[in-house]
């Protein structure tokens, strides 16, 4: 059982470049999110989809798209790379619900990505 | 405002000894609150779940405790292992079906 799937796992790019990050998840969660973790700031929400067709912004979208056409699948996509972009990302999916026990956060193994 | 505040930011332990860390949360109206543990170069995974009904539960060398009065919890870590070091992350689940998330506490244990 793979659980979620990120790539790729290390990029640089140069600023105004543009890029997608892709994710992948197999345990048929509705519920899809992008977080950016930086020093000294923890995990912050970049987008997230509470199933196939509809995405939201989280607490920092500026800079970023999103789009989720299947359950599996909900790329991030940088259109003009800064330097401000530079951090690890990473992908989490989970059940929609979160009362009583449900709710757990599947991470990816994490993209770090570097903008010059 | 950060709804959940983790601490002490970082701590070194010696292999063996014990340690408690601090998640105080004011989040509201409350879920659930977890505790992740996250290795280095890896994403958080997670170690226990505190509904509003549990005081206490145990993960192995791992013990979660939850005041929901106080809207404290702690993660106390017994007879620690070089594998323990990592970085432990409160998430706190309202009833609004949000996740507001604690920066962390940084355990480095040494031998």
């Amino acid at each position: 059982n793979a659980g979620v799937t990120q790539t790729p796992k290390f990029q640089v790019l140069k600023t105004g470049q543009s890029m997608t990050l892709q994710c992948a998840q197999d345990m048929n969660h509705e519920y899809m999110s992008w977080y950016r973790q930086d020093p000294g700031m923890g995990l912050r929400l970049i987008h997230y989809s509470v199933g196939a067709g509809i995405t939201d912004q989280g607490e920092v979208p500026n800079g970023y798209n999103v789009s989720r056409s299947t359950t599996e699948d909900f790329p991030l996509r940088l259109l003009s790379a800064a330097p401000s972009q530079t951090s690890v990302y990473f992908c989490a999916s989970r059940q929609t619900r979160l009362a009583g026990g449900a709710g757990e956060l599947f991470f990816g193994e994490g993209s770090r990505l570097t903008v010059l | 405002k950060n709804q959940v505040e983790q601490s002490p930011q970082s701590l070194i332990i010696l292999e063996g000894k014990n340690c408690t860390l601090q998640c105080n949360y004011t989040v509201s109206p409350f879920s659930n609150l977890r505790w992740y543990k996250q290795d280095t170069g890896r994403g958080p995974v997670s170690l226990t779940i505190m509904t509003f009904s549990e005081n206490t539960k145990s993960n192995g060398r791992y013990t979660a405790t939850l005041d929901a009065d106080t809207k404290q919890s702690s993660l106390h870590i017994t007879a620690s292992q070089l594998s323990d070091s990592a970085s432990y992350i409160c998430v706190v689940a309202s009833g609004n079906n949000r996740l507001a998330f604690g920066k962390g506490n940084q355990v480095v244990v040494i031998p």
